[in-house]
């Protein structure tokens, strides 16, 4: 089966901080995902990566950066969180090329910003 | 561009009754078609898919058929339980969409399964 994990489930950070969010994969899929999850208004893709060291930005990256040194390993980090990033984020995996293989979606982590 | 459109939710039903849940779609090609489920507080989990018309997926009881002609891809199960209650998302992907970059989720539609 593959796993794909997030450092952690729960997270509250204050306005201004710099926040990581882990995402680690163990099926060598070539594509990681972040997306939010906010009531209402679905599942919205922030960004995504297609190889290491490669990025391309989703439909909200604003406030949002990324990092992919290794295959497995995709990170997001909000430079400097704000209330309005309060969100469910949740990471995906995916192989190249087949678009009937799916995504693979890790727990998610509910960050809280005050 | 491409689209998914869901039946409003949420939807409450007894244990073991009959359950479908619609969706439809709007795509240019021939797209793959999937429904995810997520439990409360968890991430998404691939329930089952179709990759082409005709198709029927399948896994832990539900079901749901690629259909083409009326571009559907219903979610049933034959009797729900308790543990069923979650929110379902279907979801479609096509060839264009290289990287998965262009994943189109429906909205998402809660389900209760009262005992």
């Amino acid at each position: 089966d593959v796993k794909v994990t997030q450092s952690s489930r729960y997270l509250v950070k204050r306005t201004g901080e710099k926040v990581f969010l882990e995402c680690v994969q163990d099926m060598d899929h070539e594509n990681m995902f972040w997306y939010r999850q906010d009531p209402g208004l679905g599942l919205r893709l922030i960004y995504f990566s297609y190889d290491v060291k490669m990025k391309e930005k989703g439909d909200i990256p604003e406030g949002y950066s990324v990092s992919r040194e290794k295959k497995e390993r995709f990170s997001l980090i909000l430079e400097s969180a704000s209330t309005n990033q309060t969100s469910m984020y949740l990471c995906a995996s995916s192989l190249s090329g087949l678009a009937g293989v799916g995504k693979y979606f890790g727990p998610g982590t509910r960050l809280t910003v005050t | 561009g491409n689209s998914v459109t869901q039946m409003e939710g949420p939807v409450t039903l007894s244990e073991e009754a009959f359950l479908t849940i619609n969706c439809t779609y709007t795509a240019t090609g021939y797209p793959s078609l999937f429904w995810y489920v997520q439990y409360p507080g968890e991430g998404l989990q691939l329930l089952l898919k179709a990759t082409k018309a005709d198709d029927k997926g399948s896994n832990k009881g539900f079901e749901a058929t690629y259909r083409k002609e009326t571009t559907s891809f219903h979610l049933e199960k034959g009797s729900v339980q308790v543990s069923d209650s979650a929110v379902y998302f279907c979801a479609l992907s096509d060839l264009s969409d290289n990287y998965g970059q262009n994943f189109v989720f429906g909205p998402g539609t809660r389900l209760s399964v009262l005992p």
